[in-house]
This record gives C-alpha cells, sequence and structure tokens, in this order.
C-alpha cells in the first residue's frame, strides 16, 4: 500500500496567489513525522517544512505552512503569495518510528507559477 | 564547498562500461543515502549508511554497489548496467534520527543524471 499519496499531479497558479498541496498519509505508528521537499528543475531536493506527529501546533517556515489534519491523516503544504521562483515539483514524505532512516516519498506535484 | 556535492552531474554509459558516482557532505552528518528518481515514479530509497556501516539496503540488484569509506563520502559504483537503471541519483545525509517524529532532516546533493545505452 502507498504510504504517501499525492493526487494532484499539476498545478498552476496566479503569481501572488496561495496554492494548497495536498498530501495524504498512512501509517499506523503513533510516532511519525511529515516532510515536504521542493525538487526545481535542476534536479536538488530542498527541505522546507517539517511536522511531526506530537507537535500540537501546525508547523509554518515563512511563506510555507503546512495545514496538520491528523485524524484526516493529512499534511497539506500552503505556499502563500506565489512567487515565479517556486514553480517547481514538490514532494511530500514520511518517517515511521520503526524505520528512523527510512523516507516514503509521494509521487510529486508540479507547481507552475503564471506572471 | 557547502552541503552536499554530487559529481558527475550527468553521465552517459554504455551496458558493458563501469563507472563510480560520487557524494561528499560537508554538514557533519553521520548517516547517507542513495536515492534512485525515475520519471514518474516516487524516490526510491537504495542504500543507507549510518556511521559508515550499511542499515538499508532496499533488494537493489548486485549491479549497483554502494561504499562508504567514512563519514563524509559516499560513492555508488556501477557495473553492467540496463537502460531501465537511466535515472536521476540523489544522495542525501542527515543526522541520525532517533525515531520517526523526530525532525533530522535530510539533505539532498542535486543529483547524477544517468543515461545508459
Amino acid at each position: 500500500a502507498q504510504k504517501i499519496t499525492q493526487t494532484q499531479p499539476g498545478m498552476f497558479v496566479q503569481e501572488k496567489e496561495a496554492v494548497t498541496l495536498d498530501c495524504t498519509y498512512d501509517t499506523s505508528d503513533p510516532s511519525y513525522g511529515l516532510f515536504w521537499y521542493k525538487q526545481p528543475s535542476s534536479g536538488e531536493m530542498i527541505f522546507l517544512i517539517y511536522q511531526g506527529s506530537y507537535d500540537q501546533q501546525n508547523a509554518t517556515e515563512g511563506r510555507y505552512s503546512l495545514n496538520f489534519q491528523k485524524a484526516r491523516k493529512s499534511a497539506n503544504l500552503v505556499i502563500s503569495a506565489s512567487q515565479l521562483g517556486d514553480s517547481a515539483m514538490y514532494f511530500c514524505a514520511m518517517r515511521e518510528g520503526r524505520d528512523d532512516y527510512k523516507l516514503s516519498f509521494g509521487a510529486g506535484t508540479t507547481v507552475t507559477v503564471r506572471a | 564547498e557547502t552541503g552536499v556535492t554530487q559529481t558527475p552531474r550527468h553521465l552517459v554509459m554504455g551496458m558493458t562500461n563501469k563507472k563510480s558516482l560520487k557524494c561528499e557532505q560537508h554538514l557533519g552528518h553521520n548517516a547517507m543515502y542513495w536515492y534512485k528518481q525515475s520519471a514518474k515514479k516516487p524516490l526510491e530509497l537504495m542504500f543507507v549508511y549510518s556511521l559508515e556501516e550499511r542499515v538499508e539496503n532496499n533488494s537493489v540488484p548486485s549491479r549497483f554497489s554502494p561504499e562508504c569509506p567514512n563519514s563524509s563520502h559516499l560513492f555508488l559504483h556501477l557495473h553492467t548496467l540496463q537502460p531501465e537503471d537511466s535515472a536521476l541519483y540523489l544522495c542525501a545525509s542527515s543526522f541520525l534520527a532517533t525515531g520517526g517524529s523526530s525532525y533530522n532532516e535530510q539533505f539532498f546533493g542535486p543529483g547524477t543524471r544517468l543515461t545508459v545505452l
């Protein structure tokens, strides 16, 4: 079974608008962490934001925020005030308690920001 | 040099060639990873080294052979590859995680784009 599901293969967003990228996850472990990475066309994966399963508040990091809904097993990324440089592939990933080293990645969502 | 570097950035090789990918991290991390990223597929974890010992090997074919001589360097030796091995190979490093909910994000290099003819 897939552990991370990203249902949006591609999205277009107007510059300066907000965009929400969906991510749902599947785990029975109470201890887990959720990560979002950005991959521009250059190839490098850039860490954006992290949410731990025991964190009480939604994570925020500059223009990035994570809408964490534990009961729904959802961890959507919100990018506010989109910029042209935000055009990239975005990946949601999860690490579970039993596998400290292993990140399970989703298939990714391509975001294209239009001027 | 800062962060995680990978060389070469691009590699074209025939099926009978032997080549090596190199990864170096300058972050003082003690775990290093190799991932394979194929088109339209999620990233696949290939190997994990923790304190220079291999702790994970996800049923990777023996034509891929990793080597971790120290905590800063990681190699992936390639021999008799197949065209389906063409992909972006990403190296990453991190501090050892102490449980699923610990932060310890992985830092990635820019990858090596491998084409097998």
